[in-house]
């Protein structure tokens, strides 16, 4: 079956600093990756996606790189705020499971002053 | 626009009960989906619907159940509540699968 996998949290860093946040796959189709971000007390929000492979997704200063040949879709940015302290979660959808989302299991980020 | 909008907030129910969880998608959105979200299991998928339709459902007890109405929105109920039960019930929809999903701010449901 489908799994996505996280580096561990929580992940700490001083704010500028560069992030980067580990997700590898395991599906049987061709999926399409996620990745969702939780704020304290809140719902899941969409950062950023890819479709196919060697897609980029981009928002707010945050990359993913759909890597098929590593089944990895890692997640970065150059310089952080305090403001990004979040749990992010890696997920993905393929043709077979229709609409189901597959998630990682988060990975906390607190970024300090 | 507005997002998608779940029903109450929070709730505190007694092991036995049944709760019903209330989600309204996004206008045009025609698939609503619904997780569970624990500290011990992390994110896990309930079921979908798709125009009045279940099209997919996740390994939960047969306790757990939902429906879609012609509008698009989507109750799920919980029968016969168990403490494990407590968690956070997140709704989703979308336009189409490859999109991605936009997520409500969940209802948190305790049990005791």
């Amino acid at each position: 079956g489908n799994s996505v996998t996280q580096m561990e949290g929580p992940v700490t860093l001083s704010e500028e600093a560069f992030l980067t946040i580990n997700c590898t796959y395991t599906a049987t189709g061709y999926p399409s990756l996620f990745w969702y971000v939780q704020y304290p007390g809140e719902g899941l929000q969409l950062l950023l996606k890819a479709t196919k492979a060697d897609d980029k997704g981009s928002n707010k200063g945050f990359e993913a790189t759909y890597r098929k040949e590593t089944t990895s879709f890692h997640l970065e940015k150059g310089s952080v705020q305090v403001s990004d302290s979040a749990v992010y979660f890696c997920a993905l959808s393929d043709l077979g499971t229709a609409s189901k989302l597959t998630f990682g299991t988060g990975t906390r980020l607190q970024v300090t002053l | 626009k507005a997002g998608v909008t779940q029903t109450p907030r929070y709730l505190i129910k007694t092991r036995g009960q049944q709760v019903t969880l209330s989600c309204s998608p996004i206008s045009g959105h025609r698939s609503v989906s619904w997780y569970q979200q624990t500290p011990g299991q992390g994110l896990q998928f309930l079921f979908e619907y798709f125009s009045e339709t279940q099209r997919n459902k996740g390994n939960f007890p047969g306790r757990f159940s939902g429906r879609q109405f012609s509008n698009s929105r989507s109750e799920m109920n919980v029968s016969t509540l168990e403490l494990g039960d407590s968690a956070l019930y997140l709704c989703a929809s979308s336009l189409r699968q490859h999109y991605g999903y936009t997520f409500g701010s969940g209802t948190r449901l305790t049990v005791v």
